[in-house]
C-alpha cells in the first residue's frame, strides 16, 4: 500500500531557531502533499497544499513567512518552522495524494 | 462552511461487543463523508468513505457507517470489536467541488477492554 512517512518524529527546539519536517512518499510519487496541523484535543486543520515544482497554496490564518513550505520532488515536501515559539508547538501532519490522500504518522514539535 | 462533531471524545467497551461512533456534519453544499483510523505513532488510515449511492457503506475490519441526509449524520459501526481496534477515530467531510480539503471533528479515542 502507500505509505509515507515523516522525519523527525519528534523534535525539540529552542525559541528563536527554526526546524525542518520531511514528509516523504516512499512507494509512490506524489504532485501534491498537504499539511496539516493538530492541536491536542482538536481536529486536524489544513495548513497548506504543496505542489511539486510550484508554490504552495496556503490556508486563511497560516503565515506563508513563518511555515515555509518546499515541494522540490515528486517525493518530499519540507515544511519549515521559522523562527518558532512556544505558540507553534503541535503535532504536524502530512499527507501525499494517490487518488486518496495517505498521511504521515506525524512530527510532534515542542519549542522551548 | 463545513464542520464536523463528533460528541463522543473516548469510547470505552468491552471486546466482542457493538459499537457506534457518532458524526454529525454542518454544511450548506452536498458533501463527502470519510472515516479514518490512527493507531498509536502511524498515520491516518481510511476506513471508508460516502461518496455516493448506497448510505450504507461497508469499510476495512469489519466496520460500516451509514449516511443519514435528514439528519446530518455519518455514524460508523461495528457489531464486534477487538482489542486491536483501540485506536483514535476521525470523522471528516469534503465538498464536492474541493476534495482536497477534509475538514476533520476532533476524534473519539476507541478504547476496547478485554
Amino acid at each position: 500500500g502507500a505509505v509515507v512517512s515523516q522525519h523527525p518524529s519528534w523534535v525539540i527546539c529552542k525559541s528563536g531557531t527554526s526546524v525542518k519536517i520531511e514528509c516523504r512518499s516512499l512507494d509512490f510519487q506524489a504532485t501534491t502533499m498537504f499539511w496539516y496541523r493538530q492541536f491536542p484535543k482538536q481536529s486536524l486543520m489544513l495548513m497548506a497544499t504543496s505542489n511539486e515544482g510550484s508554490k504552495a497554496t496556503y490556508e486563511q490564518g497560516v503565515e506563508k513567512d513563518k511555515f515555509l513550505i518546499n515541494h522540490a520532488s515528486l517525493t518530499l515536501s519540507t515544511l519549515t518552522v521559522t523562527s518558532a515559539h512556544p505558540e507553534d508547538s503541535s503535532f504536524y501532519i502530512c499527507s501525499a495524494r494517490q487518488g486518496e490522500q495517505y498521511f504521515g504518522p506525524g512530527t510532534r514539535l515542542t519549542v522551548t | 462552511a463545513q464542520s464536523v462533531t463528533q460528541l463522543d471524545s473516548q469510547v470505552p467497551v468491552f471486546e466482542e461487543a457493538p459499537v457506534e461512533l457518532r458524526c454529525n456534519y454542518s454544511s450548506s453544499v452536498s458533501v463527502y463523508l470519510f472515516w479514518y483510523v490512527q493507531y498509536p505513532n502511524q498515520g491516518l488510515q481510511l476506513l471508508l468513505k460516502y461518496l455516493s449511492g448506497s448510505t450504507l457503506v461497508k469499510g476495512i475490519n469489519g466496520f460500516e457507517a451509514e449516511f443519514n441526509k435528514s439528519q446530518t449524520s455519518f455514524h460508523l459501526r461495528k457489531p464486534s470489536v477487538h482489542i486491536s481496534d483501540t485506536a483514535e477515530y476521525f470523522c471528516a467531510v469534503s465538498d464536492l467541488d474541493n476534495t482536497d480539503k477534509l475538514i476533520f471533528g476532533t476524534g473519539t479515542r476507541l478504547q476496547v477492554f478485554p
